[in-house]
């Protein structure tokens, strides 16, 4: 069965640090797809990044970094120079295939706050 | 385009009211999801719905019926509700269930049950 562990429910920071968000997968498929969403205030999920097994190389987008280990079967976060509109609920999920539809299991999520 | 939109926003109904949702999107995707999540916790997946068939239903009462009109189209039919429906219900639309594709989520409607 595919598992999405996010063991820290809650993080505050103060703007301008870096914060690192865990997830920790399960799955028993040789070939998996990960992905992170963001979850501001307004309620809308927001795309972040998707991550395939076989691309094991880490993956920068301005402040955000990803870090992918098979090894460990972690895919952890890290916002650098945290703003306060990082601000968000953010969540890690695995793609199941059920019934030949895609699924996304999600971990509980992140409740990220960032204070001035 | 990269936008999924729903309406409307905030719903209130009694347990006896017939409403319905609604999501559109203009991207091309053939697959549409429907998500309820309850406060602090995550999504749950209720439809899919793929090239316009329904493909999975994750044991959802029949209190909810789901449409699809047509592939830009998404409709939650909601009749008889409870009060433990209250959530907010996220439709997502990607380009094809089958593959790894990214879902594009709406704002979601607030839906409370009196």
């Amino acid at each position: 069965a595919q598992k999405v562990t996010q063991a820290q429910t809650e993080i505050s920071v103060v703007e301008k640090e870096d914060v690192t968000l865990d997830c920790v997968y399960e799955t028993r498929d040789t070939t998996y797809y990960l992905f992170w969403y963001k979850q501001p205030p307004s309620g809308e999920l927001v795309f972040l990044i998707r991550r395939n097994s076989f691309d094991e190389q880490n993956e920068i987008s301005g402040r955000y970094s990803w870090n992918f280990q098979k090894s460990t079967s972690s895919f952890n976060f890290t916002i650098t120079a945290s703003q306060v509109v990082d601000s968000a609920v953010y969540f890690c999920a695995l793609r199941a295939i059920i019934q030949g539809a895609q699924k996304l299991v999600f971990g509980q999520g992140t409740r990220l706050t960032i204070n001035p | 385009d990269t936008e999924v939109t729903q309406t409307p926003k905030h719903l209130v109904m009694g347990m006896t009211n017939k409403k319905s949702l609604k999501c559109e999107q203009h991207m091309g995707h053939r697959a549409m999801y429907w998500y309820k999540q309850k406060a602090k916790k995550p999504p749950e997946l209720m439809f899919v719905y793929s090239y316009e068939k329904l493909s999975i239903n994750e044991s959802v009462p029949s209190r909810f019926s789901p449409e699809c009109p047509n592939s830009s189209l998404l409709n939650l039919h909601l009749h008889a509700l409870q009060p433990e429906d209250s959530a907010l219900y996220l439709c997502a639309s990607s380009q094809a269930s089958g593959r790894a594709h990214e879902q594009f989520f709406g704002p979601g409607t607030r839906l409370t049950v009196l």
